[in-house]
């Protein structure tokens, strides 16, 4: 079964340009989530979706960031314009609704996109 | 609100020695507990969980981790190091009845010594 799958691994952009970062969840997970790691502030959830609804999107850092999923197999991060303080590893995972069963709460990573803006 | 502390940011032990990272958590309600390893460049990957049946849970790699309600803890532990153990280890905590969030900890890196 393949995992969660992100794109690109590793970004190198200029300031003031326009990030996308993609995210593929695994099949059949109903839940998709987008997180920031960096030294200072360790892992932040930047929004959560359900059912490709937006859940909670208060941790987003501001009005530059933006997620869409316009369908259960695809997400979006998207950062316009970038800044330096951008720099970060931006984690993509999933996880699976359901009642009860061990696997009910576990949520699966992607490996992650690793974005430096210079 | 729930909160996880992790108590030593760095551990160093031998190969061969115990491993003991220390988690604490906060939860107004019963809580769902996690270990999650990130290696070096790589994503996180689930240890073990805790999801209200036995306290004393056994993961992969040959780590467990004991929940105790009374001291509010969920530390990790295995017997023994071996040097592919090196990595950063993060303990969650998420509230069952609510939406799959995950509240992580600062994270313990991991050094295993020859």
């Amino acid at each position: 079964d393949a995992g969660v799958i992100q794109s690109p691994r590793h970004e190198v952009t200029e300031m003031g340009q326009e990030v996308t970062l993609r995210c593929k969840p695994i099949s059949g997970h109903d839940y998709l989530f987008w997180y920031r790691q960096t030294m200072m502030r360790g892992l932040e959830l930047l929004i959560y979706f359900n059912n490709n609804v937006p859940i909670d999107d208060s941790g987003m850092p501001e009005d530059r960031f933006s997620a869409k999923m316009p369908n259960a197999s695809f997400s979006t991060l998207k950062i316009q314009p970038s800044e330096p303080r951008d720099s970060a590893v931006y984690f993509c995972a999933s996880s699976l609704a359901g009642t009860g069963g061990m696997d009910g709460n576990t949520i699966y990573f992607g490996e992650g996109s690793w974005l430096t803006v210079v | 609100a729930q909160s996880v502390t992790q108590l030593g940011s760095h551990v160093s032990v031998s190969e061969g020695a115990l491993v003991l990272l220390r988690c604490n958590y906060s939860s107004s309600v019963p809580p769902y507990l996690f270990w999650y390893v990130q290696y070096p460049n790589q994503g996180l990957q689930l240890l073990l969980k805790y999801t209200s049946a036995a306290t004393l849970v056994k993961g992969i790699n040959g780590f467990e981790a004991e929940f105790k309600k009374s001291e509010t803890s969920f530390h990790l532990t295995k017997p023994s190091a071996h040097m592919s153990d090196a990595a950063e280890y993060f303990c969650a905590v998420s509230d069952p009845g609510s939406a799959r969030q995950l509240t992580f900890g600062s994270g313990t890196q991991l050094t295993v010594l020859p």
